[in-house]
Protein backbone atom coordinates (compact mmCIF):
# COMPACT_ATOMS: atom_id res chain seq x y z
CA UNK A 1 0.00 0.00 0.00
CA UNK A 2 1.22 3.25 -1.03
CA UNK A 3 1.72 5.62 2.06
CA UNK A 4 3.33 8.29 4.40
CA UNK A 5 4.13 6.85 7.64
CA UNK A 6 5.27 8.73 10.70
CA UNK A 7 6.65 7.26 14.20
CA UNK A 8 5.85 8.40 16.67
CA UNK A 9 2.23 9.56 16.57
CA UNK A 10 2.26 11.34 20.12
CA UNK A 11 5.04 12.43 22.27
CA UNK A 12 5.32 14.70 25.43
CA UNK A 13 8.38 15.89 25.89
CA UNK A 14 10.51 18.38 27.99
CA UNK A 15 12.07 21.54 27.20
CA UNK A 16 15.58 20.87 26.25
CA UNK A 17 15.98 16.80 25.35
CA UNK A 18 16.28 16.45 21.88
CA UNK A 19 14.31 14.44 19.73
CA UNK A 20 13.43 13.24 16.18
CA UNK A 21 10.12 12.64 14.40
CA UNK A 22 10.80 9.58 11.72
CA UNK A 23 8.87 10.25 8.11
CA UNK A 24 9.40 7.11 5.37
CA UNK A 25 7.74 6.65 2.23
CA UNK A 26 7.28 4.00 -0.03
CA UNK A 27 6.07 5.41 -3.56
CA UNK A 28 10.26 6.83 -4.74
CA UNK A 29 8.83 10.58 -4.51
CA UNK A 30 11.39 12.70 -5.18
CA UNK A 31 9.90 15.42 -3.04
CA UNK A 32 9.19 15.56 1.03
CA UNK A 33 8.21 18.49 3.16
CA UNK A 34 7.12 18.92 6.57
CA UNK A 35 4.47 20.99 7.91
CA UNK A 36 3.57 22.30 11.10
CA UNK A 37 -0.34 22.61 12.22
CA UNK A 38 -1.84 25.45 14.74
CA UNK A 39 -5.25 26.31 15.54
CA UNK A 40 -6.50 28.93 13.34
CA UNK A 41 -2.94 28.82 11.23
CA UNK A 42 -3.59 26.14 8.84
CA UNK A 43 -0.54 24.41 7.63
CA UNK A 44 2.78 26.12 7.52
CA UNK A 45 5.93 25.27 5.98
CA UNK A 46 9.05 23.83 8.19
CA UNK A 47 10.87 22.24 5.69
CA UNK A 48 11.10 20.29 2.26
CA UNK A 49 13.32 18.61 0.30
CA UNK A 50 13.29 17.89 -3.65
CA UNK A 51 15.45 15.10 -3.58
CA UNK A 52 18.42 13.46 -1.92
CA UNK A 53 21.17 15.57 -0.37
CA UNK A 54 18.88 18.71 -1.30
CA UNK A 55 16.51 20.47 1.30
CA UNK A 56 15.60 23.74 2.05
CA UNK A 57 13.75 26.08 4.59
CA UNK A 58 10.12 26.59 4.77
CA UNK A 59 8.13 29.45 6.04
CA UNK A 60 8.94 28.54 9.59
CA UNK A 61 12.87 26.62 10.19
CA UNK A 62 13.77 27.69 13.53
CA UNK A 63 14.12 25.28 15.94
CA UNK A 64 14.21 22.40 12.99
CA UNK A 65 16.82 20.22 11.14
CA UNK A 66 16.40 18.03 8.61
CA UNK A 67 18.07 15.41 6.97
CA UNK A 68 17.76 13.36 3.35
CA UNK A 69 19.84 10.77 2.96
CA UNK A 70 18.02 8.17 1.45
CA UNK A 71 15.33 8.91 -1.06
CA UNK A 72 12.73 7.46 0.74
CA UNK A 73 13.77 9.00 4.13
CA UNK A 74 12.94 12.32 5.76
CA UNK A 75 13.53 12.72 9.86
CA UNK A 76 12.57 16.14 11.68
CA UNK A 77 15.18 16.39 14.25
CA UNK A 78 14.44 18.94 16.80
CA UNK A 79 17.52 19.97 19.33
CA UNK A 80 16.23 21.77 22.09
CA UNK A 81 12.52 21.56 21.99
CA UNK A 82 10.33 24.61 23.88
CA UNK A 83 7.18 24.87 24.25
CA UNK A 84 6.05 26.93 21.34
CA UNK A 85 6.75 23.98 19.24
CA UNK A 86 3.70 22.01 20.34
CA UNK A 87 1.55 21.61 17.81
CA UNK A 88 0.56 18.43 14.91
CA UNK A 89 3.04 17.72 12.24
CA UNK A 90 2.51 16.37 9.22
CA UNK A 91 4.89 14.82 6.76
CA UNK A 92 4.23 14.76 3.45
CA UNK A 93 5.77 13.62 -0.10
CA UNK A 94 5.32 13.81 -3.70
CA UNK A 95 6.63 12.77 -7.21
CA UNK A 96 7.98 16.36 -7.93
CA UNK A 97 7.54 19.98 -5.84
CA UNK A 98 4.57 21.75 -6.61
CA UNK A 99 2.35 18.23 -7.14
CA UNK A 100 -0.38 16.51 -5.33
CA UNK A 101 1.21 15.60 -1.93
CA UNK A 102 0.31 12.35 0.24
CA UNK A 103 0.00 13.33 3.87
CA UNK A 104 1.15 11.41 6.53
CA UNK A 105 -0.98 10.48 9.64
CA UNK A 106 0.74 13.41 11.85
CA UNK A 107 2.46 13.41 14.95
CA UNK A 108 1.12 15.27 18.07
CA UNK A 109 3.92 16.74 19.73
CA UNK A 110 3.73 18.25 23.62
CA UNK A 111 6.69 20.02 24.82
CA UNK A 112 6.44 20.91 28.80
CA UNK B 1 2.40 35.03 5.25
CA UNK B 2 -0.52 32.77 4.09
CA UNK B 3 -1.10 33.04 0.21
CA UNK B 4 -4.86 31.19 0.13
CA UNK B 5 -7.17 32.83 2.26
CA UNK B 6 -10.80 30.23 2.50
CA UNK B 7 -14.19 31.34 2.93
CA UNK B 8 -16.17 31.06 5.02
CA UNK B 9 -14.48 29.93 7.55
CA UNK B 10 -17.23 27.58 9.16
CA UNK B 11 -20.21 26.45 7.01
CA UNK B 12 -22.69 24.08 8.00
CA UNK B 13 -25.19 22.67 6.02
CA UNK B 14 -28.13 19.87 5.48
CA UNK B 15 -27.19 16.33 4.10
CA UNK B 16 -28.39 16.14 0.37
CA UNK B 17 -27.65 20.49 0.27
CA UNK B 18 -24.34 21.68 -1.74
CA UNK B 19 -21.72 23.56 0.09
CA UNK B 20 -19.40 26.00 -1.57
CA UNK B 21 -16.59 27.34 -0.20
CA UNK B 22 -13.95 30.05 -1.90
CA UNK B 23 -9.87 30.43 -2.08
CA UNK B 24 -8.30 34.30 -2.69
CA UNK B 25 -4.47 34.16 -3.11
CA UNK B 26 -2.26 37.06 -3.39
CA UNK B 27 0.36 36.26 -6.70
CA UNK B 28 0.56 34.18 -9.93
CA UNK B 29 0.35 30.82 -9.79
CA UNK B 30 1.15 27.61 -11.64
CA UNK B 31 -1.35 25.62 -9.43
CA UNK B 32 -4.13 25.46 -6.85
CA UNK B 33 -4.78 22.12 -4.72
CA UNK B 34 -7.82 21.47 -2.48
CA UNK B 35 -7.17 19.21 0.39
CA UNK B 36 -9.89 17.49 2.90
CA UNK B 37 -8.77 16.57 6.45
CA UNK B 38 -10.51 14.89 8.87
CA UNK B 39 -10.66 16.20 12.48
CA UNK B 40 -7.12 15.80 13.59
CA UNK B 41 -6.16 13.59 10.71
CA UNK B 42 -4.00 13.82 7.86
CA UNK B 43 -4.69 15.59 4.86
CA UNK B 44 -6.28 13.90 1.25
CA UNK B 45 -5.37 15.93 -1.89
CA UNK B 46 -8.60 16.24 -3.73
CA UNK B 47 -8.21 18.54 -7.04
CA UNK B 48 -5.29 19.94 -8.20
CA UNK B 49 -5.99 22.69 -11.17
CA UNK B 50 -3.55 24.36 -13.22
CA UNK B 51 -3.25 28.04 -13.88
CA UNK B 52 -4.60 27.47 -17.49
CA UNK B 53 -7.59 25.39 -16.49
CA UNK B 54 -10.87 26.76 -15.81
CA UNK B 55 -12.97 23.83 -14.45
CA UNK B 56 -11.93 20.47 -13.03
CA UNK B 57 -14.64 17.69 -11.64
CA UNK B 58 -14.23 14.76 -9.25
CA UNK B 59 -17.10 12.73 -8.58
CA UNK B 60 -19.44 15.07 -6.74
CA UNK B 61 -16.30 18.20 -6.41
CA UNK B 62 -16.37 20.85 -9.02
CA UNK B 63 -13.78 23.27 -8.88
CA UNK B 64 -13.15 26.53 -10.57
CA UNK B 65 -10.04 28.97 -10.91
CA UNK B 66 -10.62 32.49 -11.85
CA UNK B 67 -6.70 33.51 -12.38
CA UNK B 68 -8.26 37.52 -13.00
CA UNK B 69 -9.58 37.41 -9.52
CA UNK B 70 -7.24 35.25 -8.56
CA UNK B 71 -9.90 33.44 -6.37
CA UNK B 72 -11.15 29.51 -6.55
CA UNK B 73 -14.11 27.78 -5.75
CA UNK B 74 -14.48 24.07 -4.41
CA UNK B 75 -18.55 22.95 -4.73
CA UNK B 76 -19.45 20.16 -3.28
CA UNK B 77 -22.84 18.13 -4.33
CA UNK B 78 -25.54 16.76 -2.41
CA UNK B 79 -23.27 17.20 0.69
CA UNK B 80 -22.69 13.57 3.20
CA UNK B 81 -22.53 13.50 6.78
CA UNK B 82 -19.11 11.80 5.96
CA UNK B 83 -18.43 14.93 4.04
CA UNK B 84 -17.95 16.38 7.37
CA UNK B 85 -14.33 18.05 7.67
CA UNK B 86 -11.84 20.79 6.94
CA UNK B 87 -10.83 22.07 3.51
CA UNK B 88 -8.27 23.36 2.96
CA UNK B 89 -6.94 25.07 -0.54
CA UNK B 90 -3.23 25.51 -0.91
CA UNK B 91 -1.47 27.35 -3.76
CA UNK B 92 1.98 26.63 -5.57
CA UNK B 93 3.30 30.17 -7.12
CA UNK B 94 4.39 30.54 -10.40
CA UNK B 95 8.30 30.63 -9.46
CA UNK B 96 7.95 27.76 -6.32
CA UNK B 97 7.64 24.24 -5.83
CA UNK B 98 6.24 24.43 -2.48
CA UNK B 99 2.32 25.03 -1.19
CA UNK B 100 1.18 27.25 0.83
CA UNK B 101 -2.09 26.41 2.50
CA UNK B 102 -5.10 28.77 3.86
CA UNK B 103 -6.40 28.26 7.34
CA UNK B 104 -9.16 26.30 6.09
CA UNK B 105 -12.86 25.75 5.87
CA UNK B 106 -14.84 23.73 8.23
CA UNK B 107 -18.07 22.03 6.90
CA UNK B 108 -20.35 20.55 9.27
CA UNK B 109 -22.85 18.33 7.39
CA UNK B 110 -26.36 17.98 10.09
CA UNK B 111 -28.02 14.59 9.37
Amino acid sequence: EAQVTQNPRYLITVTGKKLTVTCSQNMNHEYMSWYRQDPGLGLRQIYYSMNVEVTDKGDVPEGYKVSRKEKRNFPLILESPSPNQTSLYFCASSFVGGGEQYFGPGTRLTVT
Amino acid sequence: SQQGEEDPQALSIQEGENATMNCSYKTSINNLQWYRQNSGRGLVHLILIRSNEREKHSGRLRVTLDTSKKSSSLLITASRAADTASYFCATVLSNDYKLSFGAGTTVTVRA
